[in-house]
């Protein structure tokens, strides 16, 4: 089953406004990575948070992670028309069974500013 | 300056032609990987390498084959390709694992694959 789910799927919101997209996820991880992914490019990372953190913060970003949920959400603050880009959450949930180890991606949310 | 480059960037072929994508990484990493994403923006992860072990997901046709000739590289080999290949072929690469968990990926900028 797939790790990683975004919620929601796009999101469209005005400049300056504060955007907030979720992840859950089915396993145990050991961390969890928020992405950023601009139109034809390859993905940026944006943050990571431990399995024993609950709160993380990087310039305009606040990530929460809850364990005890399964889910992780990623705040952005004061939106600016350059934010707009695909966001994806990834697991690390270790070695799995048949699986190769990399990271597991959610779909990810489509975040549009309006300028 | 580029992290982690991709050669090429666009590539489009005949359906039964066999390709390369080629991968690069200046960073000193132990671990490289290739996802695939497909049209929906889904991205999968379909190896892992460390110059020790290569972890292949076995949902990956054995058409795909990995081939590293030094810690820096990790090209991509594919056999007999198929309509449904069609994709963004990124390549990653990361330090490791550090106390059991794997780090941040610093990712390529993708190969847009179209089979024709």
């Amino acid at each position: 089953s797939q790790q990683g789910e975004e919620d929601p799927q796009a999101l469209s919101i005005q400049e300056g406004e504060n955007a907030t997209m979720n992840c859950s996820y089915k396993t145990s991880i050991n961390n969890l990575q928020w992405y950023r992914q601009n139109s034809g490019r390859g993905l940026v990372h944006l943050i990571l948070i431990r399995s024993n953190e609950r709160e993380k913060h990087s310039g305009r970003l606040r990530v929460t992670l809850d364990t005890s949920k399964k889910s992780s959400s990623l705040l952005i603050t004061a939106s600016r028309a350059a934010d707009t880009a695909s966001y994806f959450c990834a697991t690390d949930d270790g070695y799995s069974g048949g699986g190769a180890d990399g990271l597991t991606f959610g779909k990810g949310t489509h975040l549009i500013i309006q300028p | 300056d580029t992290a982690v480059s991709q050669t090429p960037k666009y590539l489009v072929t005949q359906m039964g032609n066999d390709k390369s994508i080629k991968c690069e990484q200046n960073l000193g990493h132990d671990t490289m990987y290739w996802y695939k994403q497909d049209s929906k923006k889904f991205l999968k992860i379909m190896f892992s390498y460390n110059n020790k072990e290569l972890i292949i997901n076995e949902t990956v046709p054995n058409r795909f084959s990995p081939k590293s000739p030094d810690k820096a590289h990790l090209n991509l080999h594919i056999n007999s390709l198929e309509l449904g290949d069609s994709a963004v072929y990124f390549c990653a690469s990361s330090q490791g694992r550090l106390a059991g968990s794997k780090e941040t990926q610093y990712f390529g900028p993708g190969t847009r694959l179209l089979v024709l």
